[in-house]
């Protein structure tokens, strides 16, 4: 149980493509969903939280107009990297949770390796 | 504030018993996570402590002591799969998201 799906698992396109990556809980509903970004040999950072019918919560730094989050339902979540450059070249990794509360575990999607050109 | 450290790598041998530390310091604590990440994947669930004590899952025991801020993950019959990522993270009552330490890589040697 408890399954996460990204999609997809890497992009590859040119600077000023808006790239849309989707995160699905397959086999439960996700009350909240989150996006990370991890950079080589590094941590986690968590860039959003979004809660389903809401807006999402961006972390200090996070450009809201750059990383656009839609929560349209309890199993979808995407993010769209838009007008992507170099710079945004990451590993890009959905997690969901079943409550709001942090006492229940994320289960991660498999992640998204974005390269622009 | 919120503040989790653990160190930065750690190595081992293969057959060895390795423990990972990791100390917390939140406001309104609710509960300790381990997860496990091999390079260029996204991380997978390990464990779950909230109250004190050992908590045993197979070849893995994550410890947690909330008075001391405190947890490990204790490895044993290590195998060169191990070699990974072991990430810490707290929960808290007052916020949805996960709070993630800088993570431990570990090397495991034959």
């Amino acid at each position: 149980g408890a399954v996460v799906s990204q999609h997809p698992s890497r992009v590859i396109c040119k600077s000023g493509t808006s790239v849309k990556i989707e995160c699905r809980s397959l086999d439960f509903q996700a009350t909240t969903m989150f996006w990370y970004r991890q950079f080589p040999k590094k941590s986690l950072m968590l860039m959003a939280t979004s809660n389903e019918g809401s807006k999402a919560t961006y972390e200090q730094g996070v450009e809201k107009d750059k990383f656009l989050i839609n929560h349209a339902s309890l199993t979808l979540s995407t993010l769209t990297v838009t007008s992507a450059h170099p710079e945004d070249s990451s590993f890009y990794i959905c997690s969901a949770s079943t409550t709001v509360r942090g006492n229940q575990p994320q289960h991660f999607g498999d992640g998204t390796r974005l390269s622009i050109l | 504030g919120q503040n989790i450290d653990q160190p930065t790598e750690m190595t081992a041998t293969e057959g060895a018993i390795v423990q990972i530390n990791c100390t917390y310091q939140t406001s309104g604590f609710n509960g300790l996570f381990w997860y496990q990440q091999h390079a260029g994947e996204a991380p997978t669930f390990l464990s779950y402590n909230v109250l004190d004590g050992l908590e045993e899952k197979g070849r893995f025991s994550s410890f947690l002591s909330r008075s001391k801020g405190y947890s490990y993950l204790l490895l044993k019959e290590l195998q060169m799969k191990d070699s990974a990522s072991y990430l810490c993270a707290v929960g808290s009552y007052n916020t949805d998201k996960l709070i993630f330490g800088t993570g431990t890589r570990l090397q495991v040697f034959p």
